[in-house]
């Protein structure tokens, strides 16, 4: 059981340039979502999905898109990276709803620079 | 709405004394409560949650916390440090109505010898 799976761990980026990163769960949870972390600001919503074909908005979601074709993955893409993007970014899930509480489970995180 | 504040953004302890973490939250229903730790350069683990069972949650590695409704705060303890507890702390709310999460801005805890 793997878990969360973020691909790459470190990556850096032209100001200009696009990329993706990847992330996938292999416990079958219905919401995904990505966050940046930056200092002295927590975690902040990127996008999130309940579900294949399902995205929405987050709290900070210009410059990102993401797409929801299976359960199993929940792509980030940067459209045209800036150096406000340099950050660290998280992908999570759980399942929609558990009598236990929806407990998140976090990838290791995405350590991104543009330069 | 729901948000989140921990209200110290540094705290330094002595090995084997007591940490005192705290996080005040608003939230407008019946919220779940988390607290995740980091350490550098890692990602974020769950020490423990609250999902309107018993008050006093229990969490991995010693750690507790206690939700008091009536002061909207979910404190997190640890009667006695290790020089491992060095890291940063994420008080966390979300609703189960509501898949997203509140993250507070963090705690650093440093653990002096």
């Amino acid at each position: 059981n793997a878990g969360v799976t973020q691909t790459p761990k470190f990556q850096v980026l032209k100001t200009g340039q696009s990329m993706t990163l990847q992330c996938a769960q292999d416990m079958n949870h219905e919401y995904m979502s990505w966050y940046r972390q930056d200092p002295g600001m927590g975690l902040r919503l990127i996008h999130y999905s309940v579900g294949a074909g399902i995205t929405d908005q987050g709290e900070v979601p210009n410059g990102y898109n993401v797409s929801r074709s299976t359960t199993e993955d929940f792509p980030l893409r940067l459209l045209s990276a800036a150096p406000s993007q340099t950050s660290v970014y998280f992908c999570a899930s759980s399942y929609a709803y558990s009598d236990s509480g929806n407990t998140i489970y976090f990838g290791e995180g995405s350590w991104l620079t543009v330069v | 709405a729901q948000s989140v504040t921990q209200l110290d953004s540094h705290v330094s302890v002595s090995e084997g004394t007591p940490v005192l973490l705290r996080c005040n939250y608003s939230s407008s229903y019946s919220p779940s409560l988390f607290w995740y730790v980091q350490h550098p350069n890692k990602g974020l683990q769950l020490l423990l949650k609250y999902t309107s069972a018993a008050t006093l949650v229990k969490g991995i590695n010693g750690f507790e916390a206690e939700f008091k409704k009536s002061e909207t705060s979910f404190h997190l303890t640890k009667p006695s440090a290790h020089m491992s507890d060095a890291a940063e702390y994420f008080c966390v709310v979300s609703l189960f109505e509501d898949y997203k999460l509140s993250f507070g801005a963090g705690t650093t805890v440093t653990v002096r010898a």
